[in-house]
């Protein structure tokens, strides 16, 4: 039993460029989400999905992209890096409403 | 203001020491309050889960919450060198769901031998 597995761990980046991380856990989770840690700042919710075909946005959603086609996957798209991404994301799942969050080991960014 | 306010710390303790995390909070509509434990380079762990006012013990952790007061505390009893990491309290909004879950800025704690 993984868990909630994300990759790459680490990653480097031009500005303007584009990329996706990639978050999968197989715990048949139907709530996935995306969390940016930044110093200071804490954890900060980018995106999050209820269910296979349903997303919305949290707290920080500008400059990032999700979809959810399985229960499974939950990839995070960055359109057009900036500096500013620059953080550690980490990937979360749930297994109800009001329940623990399961957490990746998280994606290290830097974009240059 | 933050929604959700925690000293960053760092703070650093002798080992034995009982250890005080606190966290306050503005919405009083918020349901559920978490602690999380964070290793350094690892992804947040759950440690305690509360629901209502009072106090929760598991082993040397005690989590209290004070909805009155919109104020949550986590203890550590016999502190450990294992125990330094840092601390994310964690509540729900009103919906619950804790997909939305809103995090304290997370206090470094460093336990000496």
């Amino acid at each position: 039993n993984a868990g909630v597995t994300q990759t790459p761990k680490f990653q480097v980046l031009k500005t303007g460029q584009s990329m996706t991380l990639q978050c999968a856990q197989d715990m048949n989770h139907e709530y996935m989400s995306w969390y940016r840690q930044d110093p200071g700042m804490g954890l900060r919710l980018i995106h999050y999905s209820v269910g296979a075909g349903i997303t919305d946005q949290g707290e920080v959603p500008n400059g990032y992209n999700v979809s959810r086609s399985t229960t499974e996957d939950f990839p995070l798209r960055l359109l057009s890096a900036a500096p500013s991404q620059t953080s550690v994301y980490f990937c979360a799942s749930s297994y109800r409403v009001a329940g623990e969050l399961f957490f990746g080991e998280g994606s290290r960014l830097t974009v240059l | 203001q933050k929604e959700v306010e925690q000293d960053p710390g760092p703070l650093s303790v002798p080992e034995g020491a009982i250890v005080s995390l606190n966290c306050t909070y503005s919405n009083s509509a918020f349901q559920y309050f978490m602690w999380y434990r964070q290793y350094s380079r690892k992804g947040p762990e759950l440690l305690m889960y509360t629901y209502s006012s009072g106090n929760k013990e598991d082993g040397r952790f005690t989590a209290q919450v004070d909805k009155s007061s919109k104020y949550i505390s986590l203890f550590i009893r016999d502190s450990q060198p294992s125990d330094s990491a840092t601390y994310l309290c964690a509540m729900t909004p009103p919906s619950g769901n804790t997909g939305k879950l809103i995090f304290g800025q997370g206090t470094t704690l460093q336990v000496k031998p």
